[in-house]
């Protein structure tokens, strides 16, 4: 995961925005994602966007894709407690033959009543 | 529920031991992908088998092995642990050999600490 960059920490208040962004390098990646792991749980594919697309919305999560600068960010409205979890950003990696998952080092939401 | 499972849940053992994590995948799923989740090098892929085979290979120490049965389960054998194995070990399922779109279900992991 080490050429997919994401901030390690966000803290938000509930009822705020929070955006999560996150840089890849393998330009040549047609599909994207963000993954949430709750504590003492696995990882959770929440959403992922292909590479034409500059944007998918679904209900409270917006990806927003910026293909030139291989720039991804995930902005969830109206965060709730309950979306406190790391989020991690991956890629498909194209490896002899296969494509694997390829991830970030996760980012911490901490999201304050 | 991911359908994908993992044992044990926890795992103590100490300096030079080796150990065997086992994965059953989702039902169907043929590929299984092994991760290592660890606080200063966030989630490493290891390896990946697809129906009994390996199908690509990650940072992956010689010390370190694993295999998919017909069954389609897997195994991950850690031997001559040393302290910096411990981590959180995941496994991962998805239908097909790795395609461009692919979901991976994850499985709750095994915590592995060596002392």
């Amino acid at each position: 995961g080490e050429d997919v960059e994401q901030s390690l920490f966000l803290s938000v208040r509930e009822g705020d925005s929070s955006v999560i962004n996150c840089t890849y390098t393998d330009s040549s990646s047609t599909y994207l994602y963000w993954y949430k792991q709750e504590p003492g749980a696995g990882l959770q594919l929440l959403t992922y966007i292909f590479s034409n697309m500059d944007m998918k919305q679904d209900q409270r999560l917006t990806v927003l894709l910026n293909k030139k600068d291989k720039h991804l960010s995930l902005r969830i409205a109206d965060t709730q407690t309950g979306d406190s979890a790391i989020y991690f950003c991956a890629e498909s990696r194209a490896s002899g033959g296969s494509y694997i998952p390829t991830f970030g080092r996760g980012t911490s939401l901490i999201v304050h009543p | 529920d991911s359908g994908v499972t993992q044992t044990p849940k926890h795992l103590i053992t100490a300096t030079g031991q080796r150990v065997t994590l086992r994965c059953s995948p989702r039902s169907g799923d043929l590929s299984v992908y092994w991760y290592q989740q660890s606080l200063d090098q966030g989630l490493q892929f290891l390896i990946q088998y697809y129906n009994g085979e390996e199908r690509a290979k990650g940072n992956i120490l010689e010390r370190f092995s694993a295999q998919q049965f017909p069954d389609l389960h897997s195994e991950l054998n850690l031997s001559s642990l040393e302290l910096g194995d411990s981590a959180l070990y995941f496994c991962a399922s998805s239908p097909g050999q790795g395609h461009m779109n692919t979901e991976a279900f994850f499985g709750q992991g095994t915590r592995l600490t060596v002392v």
